[in-house]
């Protein structure tokens, strides 16, 4: 099992950019997590998904951010236009209903916006 | 805002000595999870422990859990260098769906 998969790994774009994170979770995972974590506020979860459907996106800061999951195996979080306080490590999850929740983490993506 | 509190926020410990970290919740939960961040990584799910459980082992890892107080520990014995990482506890509440709470995490730190 290659576990989730997260790209890119780095990422640094000037403030105005489009950026696209991409998130492939772990194959038969039915639920998808997006989370933020920055030393200030920590570990923030943005969105999440289940069957492919937004669940909670009570977590994204503004209209600047959306996520989408068109099929079971991929997922994006798109921020437009950027701004320097978006930059963070953002990860990607992805959970099992009968493995009690447990969360798979991708490595993340070190996002600076400049 | 985040359901889990860890305490303390940071530990600084000799190799070979026990590390404990604690977590305090405010909701009735399914079950608490903890978790291992190394640095520049992702997480990683240590143990779970369910709701009716009072304790959990896993190697060097007990996890003990107070629903009357809302809290819950986690020891780490005997503990190596490269137990060094910052640890996370996350609770799943009742209801549908998979989500988590994520706490504020301990940074843990073993001197060899």
């Amino acid at each position: 099992d290659a576990g989730v998969i997260q790209s890119p790994r780095h990422e640094v774009t000037e403030m105005g950019q489009e950026v696209t994170l991409r998130c492939k979770p772990i194959s038969g995972h039915n639920s998808l997590f997006w989370y933020r974590q920055t030393m200030m506020r920590g570990l923030e979860l943005l969105i999440y998904f289940n069957n492919n459907v937004p669940i909670d996106d009570s977590g994204m800061p503004e209209d600047r951010f959306s996520a989408k999951m068109p099929n079971a195996s991929f997922s994006t979080l798109k921020i437009q236009p950027s701004e320097p306080r978006d930059s963070a490590v953002y990860f990607c999850a992805s959970s099992y209903r009968d493995r009690d929740y447990e969360q798979y983490f991708g490595p993340g993506t070190r996002l600076t916006v400049t | 805002s985040q359901q889990g509190e860890e305490d303390p926020q940071a530990l600084s410990i000799q190799e070979g000595e026990n590390a404990t970290m604690n977590c305090s919740y405010k909701t009735s939960i399914n079950n608490l999870q903890w978790y291992r961040q190394n640095s520049g990584r992702g997480l990683v799910h240590l143990i779970l422990i369910r709701s009716n459980e009072r304790e959990k082992h896993s190697g060097r890892l007990r996890v003990t859990l107070d629903t009357s107080k809302k809290s819950s520990s986690l020891l780490i014995t005997a503990s190596r260098a490269a137990d060094t990482a910052s640890y996370f506890c996350a609770t799943a509440g009742p209801g549908g769906y998979q989500k988590v709470t994520f706490g504020t995490g301990t940074k843990l730190q073993v001197i060899p």
